[in-house]
């Protein structure tokens, strides 16, 4: 069982392009979220998924976007990316959105924006 | 507005001595709480969680936490570390979903964990 995976694991990128993260989990959950990961700031949740078909905005939306097609996958696109974007972006999911549900992560994807 | 304080940014201890990491919460009703740590280079792992009943918890690689409403905290504690425990480690505040901004889990900033041999 593999969880939840991520591609790329890292990637360098000129600022103005065009990004998408690729997020998949196997784990049939219902809720993904897509969280960045700063020096001194922890984790900050840019989207969720309630379940395929709907999304929401998190903490720090500005600059991403997000999709849901369908229940294993959550990709998360930077229109055009800013040098403030470098970060190590973390994908999760859990089997609902209530507080009450561990939330499992995958390995992460570190991102630089030059 | 719910919030996680994690007042110890970087600690260090010896090998072998007990541990205790700070976490403080602010949450207007009963808070679902969690203890996550994450290895470096490596995505978040649960160590344990607390929902009600028992306000000692137990969790894997030996870690347990006791929960304080009074304190509103959710210390986390290992009697002897071992140097495979040097890592980041996360609380975390969980609470209904209410279809607001913050999702479902809200993290503190983290505290890192050196262990001297």
């Amino acid at each position: 069982i593999a969880g939840i995976t991520q591609a790329p694991t890292s990637q360098i990128l000129a600022a103005g392009r065009r990004m998408t993260l690729r997020c998949t989990q196997d784990m049939r959950h219902n809720a993904m979220y897509w969280y960045r990961q700063d020096l001194g700031l922890g984790l900050r949740l840019i989207h969720y998924s309630n379940t395929a078909g709907t999304t929401g905005k998190g903490e720090v939306p500005d600059g991403y976007s997000v999709s849901r097609a369908n229940t294993d996958d959550f990709p998360l696109t930077l229109a055009s990316a800013v040098p403030s974007q470098t970060s190590v972006y973390f994908c999760a999911s859990s089997v609902g959105l209530a507080g009450y549900n561990e939330q499992f992560f995958g390995p992460g994807t570190r991102l630089t924006v030059l | 507005a719910q919030s996680v304080t994690q007042p110890d940014i970087h600690i260090t201890v010896s090998e072998g001595a007990s541990l205790e990491l700070r976490c403080n919460y602010s949450y207007g009703a009963t808070p679902y709480l969690f203890w996550y740590v994450q290895s470096p280079g490596q995505g978040l792992q649960l160590l344990l969680k607390y929902f009600s009943g028992d306000t000692l918890v137990q969790g894997i690689k030996g870690f347990e936490a006791e929960f304080k409403r009074s304190q509103s905290s959710f210390n986390l504690r290992k009697p002897s570390v071992h140097w495979s425990d040097a890592a980041e480690y996360f609380c975390a505040v969980g609470g209904m979903n209410y279809g607001g901004s913050q999702g479902n889990l809200i993290f503190g900033k983290g505290t890192k964990l050196s262990v001297k041999p």
